[in-house]
């Protein structure tokens, strides 16, 4: 089935670990997106890319890093976790560049829990 | 920064009532998105508006942009306990990422 795939869908963590978050789309869609979602405070832009080999940086980007190596894959790490990164984390992704006409895919999220 | 502000936060409502969130920008959109997450859910798009004053139906469910593309409401008209979900407008200012509002959670009592 096509779609948005995320790994791990849930995972505790030390404070001070390194993480990553994978994200894998076999739609072929340009863009993509990582939020995350926090109860009372929707969902907020970590970091998004536009198309394979450029990134950008969203609302919430400090403490998180991403890249884009190829169409179909889009990575969230987190260097040195910290309790404040506890969120469920969703990737998405579009099949254009500025969703005028498109609509986010988003996948079944990761809970985080940092200690 | 640019801020999509929605409102109610939460909304409670007996099965049957008519319930109604609203989405409002400070800057003009380009297009505005409206997406509903169920318990335990992803974020599933609904439909998206792009031009001024649009109005687009889907069964009981009613959106709304705005004339001046800065304010934006989803209708639904006698819920059912399948509606219950939180429901986020998404509103594009520029650039190449979506602004969500913080959503309206709706509980739907039998």
């Amino acid at each position: 089935i096509a779609g948005i795939t995320q790994a791990p869908t849930s995972q505790i963590l030390a404070a001070g670990r390194r993480m990553t978050l994978r994200c894998t789309q076999d739609m072929r869609h340009n863009a993509m997106y990582w939020y995350r979602q926090d109860l009372g405070l929707g969902l907020r832009l970590i970091h998004y890319s536009n198309t394979a080999g450029t990134t950008g940086k969203g609302e919430v980007p400090d403490g998180y890093s991403v890249s884009r190596a190829n169409t179909d894959d889009f990575p969230l790490t987190l260097a040195s976790a910290v309790p404040s990164q506890t969120s469920v984390y969703f990737c998405a992704s579009s099949p254009v560049v500025r969703t005028d006409t498109g609509e986010l895919f988003f996948g079944e999220g990761s809970r985080l829990t940092v200690l | 920064g640019q801020q999509v502000m929605q409102i109610p936060q939460y909304q409670h409502v007996q099965e049957g009532e008519d319930f109604t969130t609203y989405c409002n920008s400070s800057t003009t959109l380009s297009n505005i998105q409206w997406y509903k997450q169920r318990p335990g859910g992803h974020p599933v798009f609904l439909i998206q508006l792009v031009k001024s004053g649009e109005v687009k139906k889907q069964k009981r469910l009613t959106f709304q942009f705005g004339e001046a593309k800065k304010n934006s409401s989803l209708h639904i008209t006698a819920t059912q306990t399948t509606d219950v979900g939180t429901y986020f407008c998404a509103g594009l200012h520029s650039g190449y990422a979506l602004n969500f509002g913080k959503g309206t959670s709706l509980l739907v009592t039998p």
